[in-house]
């Protein structure tokens, strides 16, 4: 697509219930990354895969998040048994694999966890 | 671990006015990025910056780099209020040679009162 592409754009889930965040990386690109962005914390690493591996797993906060990459495409963020301090804008971006590249983030996808 | 930070905070600036936001950073690392966010909206990449001596311009706004002094600039020359956001910088600290792992700054937001 012409851009990156998140969804849902806006979640409200239950403490408790588990989540799942959508993102579609514009074509071509092989990197990949999730970002969270809340009040408290400002801008935050999650995530990062290379293809369909990710060899950065640092930023992941507990073992409550996962995601996998299918198809070097797209990619799915999981949160289970969500908590209020979950709640933020999750943001994926993409790039070419090429260090020194571009990173081009997505709208975000606003998680609300009551 | 990698610390970004920028100051100042906040920046109320009157339009006609220049300023610079300052991005330090606490680890070696010749790749930078700023980026701009409105409110509600995604990131904006505004400038990538790659090696020390780096400049770059984009109508009002101009970025650099020291590498040696671990600082980056950006400078706002006759603020319009079109340019009232928030400015994050972001350095990538990648252990790998392929992708962009970026650590953010907690941002700035400019405000440009008429």
């Amino acid at each position: 697509g012409a851009g990156v592409s998140q969804s849902p754009s806006n979640k409200v889930t239950e403490k408790g219930k588990d989540v799942e965040l959508r993102c579609d990386p514009i074509s071509g690109h092989t990197a990949l990354y999730w970002y969270r962005q809340s009040l408290g914390q400002g801008l935050e690493f999650l995530i990062y895969f290379q293809g369909n591996s990710a060899p950065d797993k640092s930023g992941l906060p507990s073992d409550r998040f996962s995601a996998e990459r299918t198809g070097g495409s797209v990619s799915t963020l999981t949160i289970q048994r969500t908590q209020q301090e979950d709640s933020a804008v999750y943001l994926c971006a993409s790039s070419l694999v090429t260090s020194g590249n571009t990173i081009y983030f997505g709208e975000g996808s606003w998680l609300t966890v009551v | 671990e990698l610390k970004v930070e920028q100051n100042p905070l906040f920046l109320s600036m009157q339009e006609g006015k220049n300023y610079t936001i300052y991005c330090n950073y606490s680890t070696t690392s010749d790749r930078l990025y700023w980026y701009r966010q409105d409110p509600g909206k995604s990131l904006e990449s505004l400038f990538v910056l790659l090696s020390n001596g780096a400049v770059k311009q984009e109508g009002r706004l101009m970025a650099s780099l020291d590498t040696k002094a671990r600082l980056s600039t950006l400078h706002i020359t006759a603020a319009v209020h079109d340019l009232s956001a928030t400015y994050f910088c972001a350095v990538d600290g990648s252990r790998y040679n392929a992708g962009n792992m970026l650590t953010f700054g907690g941002g700035t937001r400019l405000m440009v009162k008429p």
